[in-house]
């Protein structure tokens, strides 16, 4: 079974202060996805990264695939309130994808 | 906008009473995923179709039902609801199995058992 462990579950900083998540597993996987959820809505699609050691950069947000395509990190430079929410690393499967638990970000005005 | 809509986006049903949920899409995917997420934590896929072939979790209770009619439309029916089926539902696609482009999500049900 594919399992995938995001840490830290919770996360509370004050703005313009950075952070990073990491998602982990045993398994390696095809490809990997970052979706942010709001409240009351569904995952949104961030970032896809695909080969070994890929480092995608989306305005303050710098997504890395590790080489061994079994790990990944999400770093935010110079939070903002905005960036609050629910992050969800996902790896791609044989017919689905897997999800990590979720971690749980305030950004604190 | 190509989209995925689900409705109700907030349903309130009485313990025992079958609800149906739906959900509609634009995208012209070949699979549609159903999935239950309860308070702050992972969706869990309860099945998924690719097209009309249905797909059920090992662990999905027996009283989830989901049809398929169509490629566009795909419903989760909960024939008997308890109190611990309340939870956030979600519906979304993708264009391949496996969902290597990434899935697009519904906004999702919140459904209330009272």
């Amino acid at each position: 079974t594919q399992l995938l462990e995001q840490s830290p579950q919770f996360l509370s900083i004050q703005e313009g202060e950075n952070l990073t998540v990491y998602c982990n597993s045993s398994s390696v996987f095809s490809s990997l996805q970052w979706y942010r959820q709001e409240p009351g809505e569904g995952p949104v699609l961030l970032v896809t990264v695909v080969t070994g050691g890929e480092v995608k950069k989306l305005k303050r947000l710098t997504f890395q695939f590790g080489d061994a395509r079994k790990d990944s990190s999400l770093h935010i430079t110079a939070a903002q309130p905005g960036d609050t929410g629910l992050y969800l690393c996902a790896g791609q499967g044989a017919q689905k994808l897997v999800f990590g638990q979720g971690t749980r970000l305030t950004i604190n005005p | 906008d190509a989209m995925v809509i689900q409705n109700p986006r907030y349903q309130v049903t009485q313990f025992g009473k079958p609800v149906t949920l739906s959900c509609s899409q634009t995208l012209n995917h070949n699979v549609m995923y159903w999935y239950q997420q309860k308070s702050s934590q992972a969706p869990k896929l309860l099945f998924h179709y690719y097209d009309k072939d249905f797909n059920n979790e090992a662990d999905t209770p027996d009283n989830f039902q989901s049809r398929r009619p169509n490629t566009s439309f795909c419903f989760l029916d909960i024939r008997s609801p308890g109190l611990g089926d309340a939870a956030m539902y979600l519906c979304a696609t993708s264009s391949t199995y496996g969902g290597a482009e990434g899935y697009t999500f519904g906004s999702g049900t919140r459904l209330t058992v009272v």
